[in-house]
């Protein structure tokens, strides 16, 4: 079963750099899709990117500037840098993975980041 | 990008009745769709995906079907615990995108 935590400050300044790791057990992080979304408070979901086959990454144009998804295998880690970070970047984030093509069967339980000064 | 368009906003419906939640793409998505389900406070859950599988461990009152643009997710007897938000989205292109939800109600 594989399981996922999301771990990084829940606090950011505007125009400073968001970053969240995402850990992974139960699992090896060199295989399937891995996957950060983003949910802002009573909204609903936005996709922002993923990482697959070791380092190939895919990206939402709406964040696309100020996005870096990588992964550390060595830790079977993967993580998000979001930069020039404003309060329209305040929301949950989930890391997830999907083992069926792109459907989403396995979510961290999600990590609120606010952004304020 | 793809449009996803998810009809009602707010469905209720009282416990043992159908609830029927519908999902529209922009453009053809063949059959690369997938249903969330999304309790108060909570990640979502994967019920549904290539539009009609379904993930495992999920009851079997929820179902999916339809291809191309129009899809539509079925809760056959409703259950109070099925008080949540769904979520369709589309995996056929870039970037990923999300219908904007159901709110499923209890009467």
């Amino acid at each position: 079963q594989v399981q996922l935590q999301e771990s990084g400050p829940g606090l950011v300044k505007p125009s400073e750099t968001l970053s969240l790791i995402c850990t992974v057990s139960g699992g090896s992080i060199s295989s399937n899709f891995w996957s950060w979304f983003r949910q802002p408070p009573g909204k609903g979901l936005e996709w922002i990117g993923n990482i697959y086959n070791s380092g190939t990454t895919n990206y939402n144009p709406s964040t696309k500037t100020r996005v870096t998804i990588s992964m550390d295998t060595s830790k079977n880690q993967f993580s998000l840098k979001l930069s020039s970070v404003t309060a329209a970047d305040t929301a949950v984030y989930y890391c997830a993975a999907a083992t069926n093509w792109l459907a989403f069967d396995y979510w961290g339980q999600g990590t609120l980041v606010t952004v304020s000064s | 990008e793809i449009v996803m368009t998810q009809s009602p906003a707010t469905l209720s419906v009282s416990p043992g009745e159908r609830a029927t939640l519908s999902c529209r793409a922009s453009q053809s998505i063949s059959s690369n769709l997938a249903w969330y389900q999304q309790k108060p406070g909570q990640a979502p859950r994967l019920l549904i995906y290539a539009a009609s599988t379904r993930a495992t461990g999920n009851p079997v009152r929820f179902s999916g079907s339809g291809s191309g643009t129009e899809f539509t997710l079925t809760i056959s007897s409703l259950q109070s615990e099925d008080l949540a938000v769904y979520y369709c989205q589309q995996y056929s292109s870039w970037p990923l995108t999300f219908g904007g939800g159901t709110k499923v109600e209890i009467k």
